[in-house]
């Protein structure tokens, strides 16, 4: 069954660092660009990052440019999110997805999404 | 950026009738390559998106063929032709065109 799925959320204070992974089953993460894709509590879907299949293209909503580090480590099958800065509104549930725009495979597949809350 | 709009912002709706949603952007959303890049999601609560609809009108695998998704340039919509009870939830439609990527603000599809 292809599934991803995140890890390393948490309750983090505002300032501070955190850093989200994403690990595939069932299909190689290795072949496929990877989104981070955010939505605070009550609220809408919010596109955050991009990272293209071999890493050495990225793309970043304003919100998180600067902040924000989209990586990955295809000896691992896995791509992180490092989330420096953080602040009250990054608080939301992040969800890692596969796919570049322009493939079949755009965002057909989602992670269970991370608890991300940051609070003093 | 672009904006994506959608409406209307909730939809009551009765089961077994038909449900339209609409989404418009700010800009075109056909690529230099020749496709348009429009995406419709579906999201339950407490649960992840699914992806229903791609390129416009691409119905994904396991998808009802009561959904379909139409439209071009700037104006596209979702259609529900008769809408059942695991349809409820809010749909998202999202743009894969433009650097960055956006979604529209989400249609809460309800029962009246």
């Amino acid at each position: 069954q292809v599934q991803l799925m995140e890890s390393g959320g948490g309750v983090v204070q505002p300032g501070r660092s955190l850093r989200l992974s994403c690990a595939a089953s069932g299909f190689t993460l290795n072949n496929f660009a990877l989104h981070w894709v955010r939505q605070a509590p009550g609220k809408g879907l919010e596109w955050m990052t991009f990272i293209s299949f071999d890493g050495s293209v990225k793309y970043y909503a304003d919100s998180v440019k600067g902040r924000f580090t989209i990586s990955r480590d295809n000896s691992k099958n896995t791509v992180y999110l490092q989330m420096n800065s953080l602040r009250d509104d990054d608080t939301a549930v992040y969800y890692c997805a596969r796919g570049a725009p322009s493939g079949a495979n755009f965002l057909d597949c989602w992670g269970q999404g991370a608890l991300v809350t940051v609070s003093s | 950026d672009v904006v994506m709009t959608q409406s209307p912002l909730s939809l009551p709706v009765t089961l077994g009738q038909p449900a339209s949603i609409s989404c418009r952007s700010s800009q075109s959303l056909v690529y230099s390559d020749g496709n348009t890049y429009l995406n419709w999601f579906h999201q339950r609560p407490g649960q992840s998106p699914r992806r229903l609809i791609y390129k416009v009108s691409n119905r994904d695998s396991g998808v009802p063929d009561r959904f379909s998704g139409s439209g071009s340039g700037t104006d596209f919509t979702l259609k529900i032709s008769r809408v059942e009870a695991e349809d409820l939830g809010v749909y998202y439609c999202m743009q894969g065109t433009h650097w960055p990527l956006t979604f529209g603000g989400g249609t809460k599809v309800e029962i009246k």
